[in-house]
């Protein structure tokens, strides 16, 4: 069973659309994470939710919209799509955010998002 | 704003030489030090998690070391292989210990 799974893998679209990637994880984590890889193949975090609270939320346009139902799901949701959103979205997760504790991330495989 | 760093960019080594990179940190409100492997088209997948100053941890022919103190971390893979063939990030978490920043990898070529 795929620990951290993401859909859908491949998403094109065109500019001005509204778009949505989900994200779900059956490893019973309680924090899930969404990054952007750039152009640069750099991993930027955007957000993180910890038990379906918003704890992380980086400077991110606010066309980008997470949402949590549960904590074994982060969706991500995706307004008005400009050419520069094309990149790697990729969603991890965590056992927790415990002082005291660091937890490596479960990563899933990725959503490249192509906007034409 | 924590800047997470790592040497060399990329690297082509020899099947069967030994090889490291290094990772560097803030060494102030250090709290923990991540090394991830990730293969081409595939996701990142975690190595090692060190927290403790001097901890040296290993996995089959690849080990790690840290200091704190002086902010920088190394990875070592012994005797390459073809399927070491990688980007190898670091990561550390800052804002307490929330979030985590990404280094920019290192991307290893292990030429057969």
């Amino acid at each position: 069973d795929t620990a951290v799974s993401q859909t859908p893998k491949y998403l094109v679209t065109q500019m001005g659309n509204d778009k949505s990637i989900k994200c779900e994880q059956n490893l019973g984590h309680d924090t899930m994470y969404w990054y952007k890889q750039d152009s640069k193949k750099f991993l930027k975090i955007m957000f993180s939710y910890n038990n379906k609270e918003l704890i992380i939320n980086e400077t991110v346009p606010n066309r980008f919209s997470p949402k949590s139902p549960d904590k074994a799901h982060l969706n991500l949701h995706i307004n008005s799509l400009e050419l520069g959103d094309s990149a790697v979205y990729f969603c991890a997760s965590s056992p927790g955010t415990t002082r005291g504790r660091s937890y490596e991330q479960y990563f899933g495989p990725g959503t490249r998002l192509t906007v034409t | 704003i924590l800047n997470v760093e790592q040497s060399p960019q990329s690297l082509h080594v020899q099947e069967g030489d030994s090889t490291n990179f290094t990772c560097s940190f803030p060494s102030s409100n250090f709290y923990a030090l991540h090394w991830y492997r990730w293969e081409t088209a595939k996701s990142p997948e975690a190595l090692f998690v060190m927290t403790l100053n001097g901890d040296e941890k290993k996995k089959g022919r690849i080990s790690a070391t840290l200091n704190t103190k002086e902010g920088y971390s190394y990875l070592y893979i012994k005797g390459s292989q073809p399927e070491d063939s990688a980007t190898y990030l670091c990561a550390s978490p800052s804002g307490g210990y929330q979030k985590v920043t990404f280094g920019t990898g290192t991307k290893l070529q292990v030429i057969p």
